[in-house]
């Protein structure tokens, strides 16, 4: 069982390039989101999907867009990166259907833009 | 917005006890989550508290005040692997995870 992959691990990005960042979880769970994980300010939402078909913005939506076309993919983009999205981005996924339901987190994915 | 405070770091000796804190202020809540963290690594559930009271897991204890909009996670029996971050995140009233920026645990032999 992978539970809940990303790809790429790793990357350098040129500013103004599209980049999508991939997440595919294996658990069924309805819920989906990313986050950025930056020193000092802790892991920040930046979208989520309670479940397939529907989408929503976090803390930090701006320059990023997503979508979930199914239950097990949810991909992340950004359209133009821009040196302020260096990040380590995380996937993550959780069933939605109780309120004690823990998170799930992907490796994660190390984005440097240039 | 959310306000999740924690202490950047703490440094203790191994086989002691550590008591890590978080004072939360939140619109909404919906129970609180304790994550670790390890270097390089994703985030891993360890605890969560929706009512007052302790909850324990073996050497894992996590402590919830809502009045206060406190926690607290307690380390004990340290061991070299728990060098760590801890996070504590609040899940707000619309069910979304708003996490503190983590404190980092070094435990020394």
């Amino acid at each position: 069982i992978a539970g809940i992959t990303q790809a790429p691990t790793s990357q350098i990005l040129a500013a103004g390039r599209r980049m999508t960042l991939r997440c595919t979880q294996d658990m069924r769970h309805n819920a989906m989101y990313w986050y950025r994980q930056d020193l000092g300010l802790g892991l920040r939402l930046i979208h989520y999907s309670n479940t397939a078909g529907t989408t929503g913005k976090g803390e930090v939506p701006d320059g990023y867009s997503v979508s979930r076309a199914n239950t097990d993919d949810f991909p992340l983009t950004l359209a133009s990166a821009v040196p302020s999205q260096t990040s380590v981005y995380f996937c993550a996924s959780s069933d939605g259907g109780r309120g004690d339901d823990e998170q799930f987190f992907g490796p994660g994915t190390r984005l440097t833009v240039l | 917005g959310q306000n999740i405070d924690q202490p950047t770091e703490m440094t203790a000796t191994e086989g002691a006890i550590v008591q890590i804190n978080c004072t939360y202020q939140t619109s909404g809540f919906n129970g609180l989550f304790w994550y670790q963290q390890h270097a390089g690594e994703a985030p891993t559930f360890l605890s969560y508290n929706v009512l007052d009271g302790l909850e324990e897991k073996g050497r894992f204890s996590s402590f919830l005040s809502r009045s206060k909009g406190y926690s607290y996670l307690l380390l004990k029996e340290l061991q070299m692997k728990d060098s760590a971050s801890y996070l504590c995140a609040v899940r707000d009233g619309d069910y979304k995870l708003s996490f503190g920026a983590g404190t980092t645990v070094t435990v020394r032999a």
